[in-house]
């Protein structure tokens, strides 16, 4: 049972340009979240997909975009990448149960901007 | 706004011996909590969770406690083993909703 995939592992792209990172959930998971993690800091909410549709966003700009598709895989776009978008970006998928809520993460996207 | 804390960076502890790592919270909406080990080059990984109608839970070596009065969670490990070095990521979430992370602890256990 594969787990939770994202590619690419690494990426370099320079201030200006886009991105977008791929993630295919668990087996059986039918909403995946994004996060970003900094530099010794704790993973931060990016946004939430669930049927399709965003169900929740985290205090990012609208540079930051993405997209579930029918089989529950996910994209996330960033637009007019700056240096400070540099840092892991991980996927993370869930059963939607309405409380209980525990996600299991991807190994990332490094993403480096210069 | 940084509603769950880890203020230990790191914590160091002799193989054998108990790990203790701590997490506050200031969101009394919060009603579940994990916790996440996390390797170098790795995602995290999901270790034990408990909500918040409990006081603890127990998988094994690892056993959450819960003080809601004092919005306090803490994560036992007996006995640590130095595989269990890694960084331990705290975590809470209202009613199903996003994960909010702490900064996390480094676990070093010595042999």
């Amino acid at each position: 049972d594969a787990g939770v995939t994202q590619s690419p592992t690494h990426l370099i792209k320079t201030r200006g340009q886009q991105v977008t990172l791929r993630c295919s959930p668990k087996s059986g998971h039918d909403t995946v979240s994004w996060y970003q993690q900094a530099l010794g800091q704790g993973p931060q909410f990016i946004f939430q997909y669930y049927e399709e549709e965003e169900r929740q966003r985290g205090n990012f700009p609208d540079r930051f975009s993405g997209h579930q598709f029918p089989n529950y895989s996910s994209e996330l776009n960033v637009n007019a990448l700056l240096l400070g978008d540099s840092a892991l970006y991980l996927c993370a998928s869930s059963l939607w149960t309405g409380y209980k809520n525990i996600q299991y993460f991807g190994a990332g996207t490094r993403l480096s901007v210069l | 706004d940084q509603q769950v804390k880890q203020n230990s960076p790191s914590l160091s502890v002799q193989e054998g011996r108990i790990s203790i790592l701590n997490c506050d919270y200031t969101n009394s909406m919060f009603d579940y909590f994990l916790w996440y080990k996390k390797y170098p080059a790795e995602g995290p990984t999901f270790l034990i969770s408990i909500s918040s109608i409990k006081d603890k839970n127990e998988d094994g070596r690892f056993t959450v406690f819960l003080n809601k009065s004092a919005k306090h969670l803490s994560l036992h490990i007996v006995p640590s083993q130095p595989g269990d070095s890694a960084v331990y990521f705290c975590a809470a979430s209202e009613r199903g909703n996003k994960l909010v992370f702490g900064a996390g602890t480094i676990l070093r256990v010595k042999s």
